[in-house]
């Protein structure tokens, strides 16, 4: 079975400009969450979709936002970028249920330098 | 004062040596993870946790719901295991298993 996949892997932008990251999950995965990591604050919760909706938001600007498709794959979008965007962004899917707690499957990321 | 605490922050070893790195939280939780990340930013989740102990090859993970406290052991530790270990919690007051809070991550050298 596939794993978690992000596209693209690495992206450079410039401040100011916008950015659409993708997360395809495995297969059969119906919730996709996404974390923000960097080295000063580490790894951050950022939002969590399920069957189309957002379920969960994290502390973020309203600059970043999301959407989950009828498929389960996730984008995620920043707009008016800056440069403490720059980052490692995961996506991470699991098998979920209102009753039970599951294990997390992450992809590789995609790495955003924002100069 | 950081929901998930993570002790040490940076440990080295030699290869065959036994690796205790542990985790506090000061919160309600639902379940605990421990996971890896290797150099080049891909996480691996090696257990999930509730209450007692995991083990899984050489790795032992273990919770104590009462004292809050959480963890991963490595037996016979080999240079591949060199890597960051995260402790990541869901919070019982979230209604989603998703929204991990992470501790600040364990980096580990296991030389020859």
């Amino acid at each position: 079975k596939a794993g978690v996949t992000q596209t693209p892997r690495y992206l450079i932008k410039t401040r100011g400009q916008q950015v659409t990251l993708s997360c395809s999950p495995i297969s059969g995965h119906r919730s996709v969450s996404w974390y923000q990591q960097t080295p000063g604050q580490g790894l951050q919760f950022l939002f969590e979709y399920f069957s189309e909706t957002q379920r969960n938001k994290g502390n973020f600007p309203g600059r970043f936002s999301g959407r989950q498709f009828s498929n389960s794959r996730s984008e995620m979008n920043v707009s008016t970028l800056e440069l403490g965007d720059s980052a490692l962004y995961l996506c991470a899917s699991s098998l979920w249920s209102p009753s039970s707690y599951n294990e997390q499957f992450f992809g590789p990321g995609t790495r955003l330098t924002v100069l | 004062k950081n929901e998930v605490e993570q002790s040490p922050q940076n440990l080295t070893a030699q290869e065959g040596e036994f690796i205790t790195i542990n985790c506090s939280y000061s919160v309600g939780i639902s379940a605990l993870h421990w996971l890896q990340q290797h150099p080049g930013g891909g996480i691996v989740s090696l257990f999930m946790l509730s209450s007692g102990k995991k083990k899984h090859g050489r790795l032992i993970a273990t919770i104590n719901i009462q004292e809050k406290h959480s963890s991963l052991h490595i037996t016979a530790s080999h240079p591949r295991d060199s890597a960051v270990y995260i402790c990541a919690v869901s919070l019982t007051n979230t209604g989603t298993a998703s929204k991990l809070t992470f501790g600040t991550g364990t980096r580990l050298q296991v030389t020859l």
